[in-house]
């Protein structure tokens, strides 16, 4: 299995500034196959980022993925105040179970 | 409208069984894979299981492997989720989800429902 470890677990920042937030595989996850998706309280996951740099339909250009191998990253150049949220990182490989998700980093409002 | 809506969430007792439905509108439903996903009161996002578009293939987690069944009825534009042997660590939010049905990009999803809650406990 191949286990996502998100961090910093809570991050606190105020709006205007830049937010980078990291995903570390335990293994090497092909780039082609690393999500990236904002949750808000009470709400469903929404996609922001696929392929670890291609911005989902709709996403504001401010949401950016890079990353390779085992360490993935997801910078928000200017935070707005919708950002706060939780953001996971998902990845699809082949060993079992094919589909994981990390812990989450919760963004909030300093 | 491009919508996943699910239903059949509740409280049951340990042991129980429940049958969740994701009734999708808004694209040709028959076209995609459907995943589901859980996810436990304040924790984090769990893959539950898949199934690809003609329903003549499924995977689970091992969490649920046995217990849970996967299906969909194309005509019906409808995901199942049959859940027995309930256990308490399966409380959670139950999410259905579309496979973005990429070739290049392996699975990721690109359309959530809002989830319904199952509750086991006595």
């Amino acid at each position: 299995e191949i286990v996502l470890t998100q961090s910093p677990g809570t991050l606190s920042l105020s709006p205007g500034e830049r937010a980078t937030l990291s995903c570390r595989a335990s293994q090497s996850v092909s780039s082609s196959y690393l999500a990236w998706y904002q949750q808000k309280p009470g709400q469903a996951p929404r996609l922001l980022i696929y392929g670890a740099s291609s911005r989902a339909t709709g996403i504001p250009d401010r949401f950016s993925g890079s990353g390779s191998g085992t360490d993935f990253t997801l910078t928000i150049s200017r935070l707005e105040p919708e950002d706060f949220a939780v953001y996971y990182c998902q990845q699809y490989g082949s060993s079992p179970p094919p589909i994981t998700f990390g812990q989450g980093t919760r963004l909030e409002i300093k | 409208e491009v919508q996943l809506v699910e239903s059949g969430g509740g409280l049951v007792q340990p042991g129980g069984s429940l049958r969740l439905s994701c009734a999708a509108s808004g694209f040709t439903f028959s076209s995609y894979w459907m995943h589901w996903v859980r996810q436990a009161p304040g924790k984090g996002l769990v893959w539950v299981s898949r199934i690809n578009s003609d329903g003549s293939s499924t995977s689970y987690a091992d969490s649920v492997k046995g217990r849970f069944t996967i299906s969909r009825d194309n005509a019906k534009n409808t995901l199942y989720l049959q859940m027995n042997s309930l256990r308490a660590e399966d409380t959670a939010v139950y999410y259905c989800a579309r496979d973005a049905d990429s070739p290049v990009y392996g699975i990721y999803f690109d359309l959530w429902g809002r989830g319904t809650l199952v509750t086991v406990s006595s």
